[in-house]
């Protein structure tokens, strides 16, 4: 059972375009969601977050979106740069699970000069 | 500042053996997690440590084990492997615990089981 689905495997955009990566969610606990970034033979790396109490979080190029009643997240990169080109994963977790992230199975952006 | 630490990168293994992973987390993290990733079921959650102690488990056989130590290094164990263990296992350190709270990956260990 995935509570957590990035529908979308892979998503080509334009350099200077905007990328907007979905993520859906089946779990009505989870209050904390996240988006980390993975390039190849690396860890994923944290990039942006958001509380189930705010419907947006924006941090430079990156923002966030929260639908609670869709059950939904999207992440906008404005504007896209090729170093974007990564596997971004959503995550999320519950107020009391502690560091126990339930991860979706990935989007490969690949941001094409 | 270091980052988190994972030893050895890359292993290969024969099914029945058992392996152990270590884990050095970032300097002041008491938090360490281990997360399993495959192909098929993308990234999963095996265990959190904090304080020397297991604080969350997720669904894996008990073949999978793991331990902390007073410094907070971690290693995880993987008993009698099956071909169905070959994957990147994936340590990551916080401070404390916590969704909210960052979690910093290691470049993770490639385990093939053969």
């Amino acid at each position: 059972d995935q509570q957590v689905k990035q529908n979308s495997p892979s998503l080509s955009v334009q350099e200077g375009r905007i990328s907007i990566l979905n993520c859906d969610y089946t779990n009505s606990m989870f209050d904390y969601f996240l988006w980390y970034k993975k390039y190849p033979a690396e860890g994923p790396t944290f990039l942006i977050s958001i509380s189930s109490i705010k419907d947006k979080n924006e941090d430079g190029r990156f923002t966030v979106f929260l639908n609670k009643s869709a059950k939904h997240l999207s992440l906008h990169i404005v504007p896209s740069q090729p170093g974007d080109s990564a596997v971004y994963f959503c995550a999320a977790t519950t107020n009391n699970a502690g560091n126990m992230l339930t991860f979706g199975g990935g989007t490969r952006l690949m941001v094409k000069p | 500042k270091a980052g988190v630490t994972q030893t050895p990168r890359y292993l290969i293994k024969t099914r029945g053996q058992q392996v152990t992973l270590s884990c050095s987390p970032i300097s002041g993290h008491r938090s360490v997690s281990w997360y399993q990733q495959t192909p098929g079921q993308g990234l999963q959650f095996l265990f959190e440590y904090f304080s020397e102690t297991q604080r969350n488990k997720g669904n894996f056989p008990g073949r999978f084990s793991g331990r902390q130590f007073s410094n907070s290094r971690s290693e995880m164990n993987v008993s009698t492997l099956e071909l169905g263990d070959s994957a990147l296992y994936l340590c990551a350190s916080s401070l404390t615990g916590g969704g909210w709270n960052e979690q910093f990956f290691g470049p993770g260990t490639r385990l093939t089981v053969l």
